[in-house]
């Protein structure tokens, strides 16, 4: 079974230009998951999509984060503009809409470094 | 606000050794605890919690919740230098919607 797909790996841009990141759950992984990891923290949760419904963007920067997962299956993540503070690792995961939802399958990351 | 803090951030340990990691939460609606090894990449899954004095196991490590006291200890015995991570924990809280409330990690180094 191939696990969470993400794109890119690493990304380097200037504050103020954006950014999107790209992800592709679990195949019928129902829920997605966008995490920001800031180096010596855990994950904190962005926003969590229920096939392409949101269900959680209460810690969403909406003022320059957005997300979408139009088709239910892959999803992106767009900064715009970026900040110095945005420098962190971009986590998906999804879960399956079964006995195992509780358990998040990780995708590898994307690094984001804001300059 | 749900918080999870794990003790403690960091140890240094030599092959062999037996560590223990601790991990208590205060979150709304607790359902699970979770427990993800962090190598230089994704945090791949360990074993999730539900029932209090249940000891799951798998191979060297295991792992433990105390509903009544609000914490979960995960042990590694025999550690080897592949061990060494960030183990992080994660507390399961929420309705119909299952929400991760991650501790920091805890930074795990093996020495040969």
């Amino acid at each position: 079974e191939a696990g969470v797909a993400q794109s890119p790996r690493y990304k380097i841009i200037e504050k103020r230009q954006s950014v999107a990141f790209w992800c592709n759950p679990i195949s019928g992984h129902a829920t997605l998951y966008w995490y920001q990891q800031i180096l010596g923290q855990g994950p904190k949760l962005l926003i969590q999509f229920q096939n392409n419904g949101v269900v959680d963007d209460s810690q969403l920067p909406k003022d320059r984060f957005s997300a979408e997962r139009l088709k239910g299956v892959d999803s992106t993540l767009k900064i715009q503009p970026a900040k110095l503070e945005d420098s962190a690792v971009y986590l998906c995961a999804s879960s399956p809409w079964d006995s195992q939802r509780e358990t998040q399958y990780f995708g590898p990351g994307t690094r984001l470094l804001v300059l | 606000e749900d918080k999870v803090v794990q003790s403690p951030l960091s140890l240094v340990v030599h092959e062999g050794d037996t560590v223990t990691l601790n991990c208590s939460y205060e979150v709304t609606n607790f359902r699970s605890l979770l427990w993800y090894k962090q190598e230089k990449k994704a945090p791949t899954f360990l074993f999730m919690l539900t029932s209090s004095g249940i000891e799951k196991k798998s191979g060297r490590l295991s792992s433990i919740l105390d509903k009544k006291e609000l914490f979960s200890i995960l042990n590694i015995t025999a550690t080897q230098t592949g061990d060494s991570a960030v183990y992080l924990c994660a507390a399961n809280s929420g309705g119909s919607n299952y929400k991760l409330t991650f501790g920091k990690g805890t930074l795990l180094t093996v020495n040969p």
